[in-house]
């Protein structure tokens, strides 16, 4: 697509419950990033795909937050068992390679457990 | 250790008042420095990328530079609706966002 799409735009959850998000990147590149930035706050780095390597998921906060990209493309971060600390917006993020090449986000999933 | 950082974390100024942003980094072996725009609500905007010192890149009122410690984000008789937060990025082992500085351009 033109640009990296992410949904839900917005989501209210209950504390406790799973939610998912899903990032479609820019069609042809091959790293996707997710970042986590809470309000006022910079940007977190979550975690990286590039191609079929492992992930780098060195920046998950806990086992409650994973994340899989199906097919080298379409990614989903999976947030279980909620909780309010997790409220965010969550930014997808890619880019065509891995060696310098700009990343490009989408406009994020803001996440507020209630 | 990489990292980078953003100064001032606020800067208000007068529509007109040309001023520079900073952004120091260290990091070992950089791939790239990127500039971004955010507005509230919105992810993060592209405006430019620098690779090697000396370098500069230029966008309407907005001018990037890059030295081997810092780049700067020249803004040039600013109007409000550069009214943003700019981020800065580098891209060595892991891309490393600063923390960003929030612009207030009054008219």
């Amino acid at each position: 697509g033109a640009g990296v799409s992410q949904s839900p735009s917005n989501k209210v959850t209950e504390k406790g419950k799973d939610v998912e998000l899903r990032c479609d990147p820019i069609s042809g590149h091959t790293a996707l990033y997710w970042y986590r930035q809470s309000l006022g706050q910079g940007l977190e780095f979550l975690i990286y795909f590039q191609g079929n390597s492992a992930p780098d998921k060195s920046g998950l906060p806990s086992d409650r937050f994973s994340a899989e990209r199906t097919g080298g493309s379409v990614s989903t971060l999976t947030i279980q068992r909620t909780q309010q600390e997790d409220s965010a917006v969550y930014l997808c993020a890619s880019s065509r390679g891995s060696s310098g090449n700009t990343i490009y986000f989408g406009e994020g999933s803001w996440l507020t457990v209630v | 250790e990489d990292q980078v950082t953003q100064s001032p974390e606020a800067l208000r100024l007068q529509e007109g008042e040309s001023s520079s942003l900073n952004c120091s980094y260290t990091v070992s072996g950089l791939r790239g420095l990127f500039w971004y725009r955010q507005d509230p609500g919105k992810g993060p905007e592209f405006l430019f990328t620098l690779y090697s010192a000396g370098e500069e890149k230029e966008k309407e009122r907005l001018k990037a530079t890059l030295t081997k410690k810092e780049s700067f984000l020249h803004i040039t008789a600013p109007k409000p609706e550069d009214s943003a937060t700019y981020l800065c990025a580098v891209h060595g082992n892991q891309f490393y966002f600063g923390t960003g500085t929030s612009l207030t351009v009054i008219p």
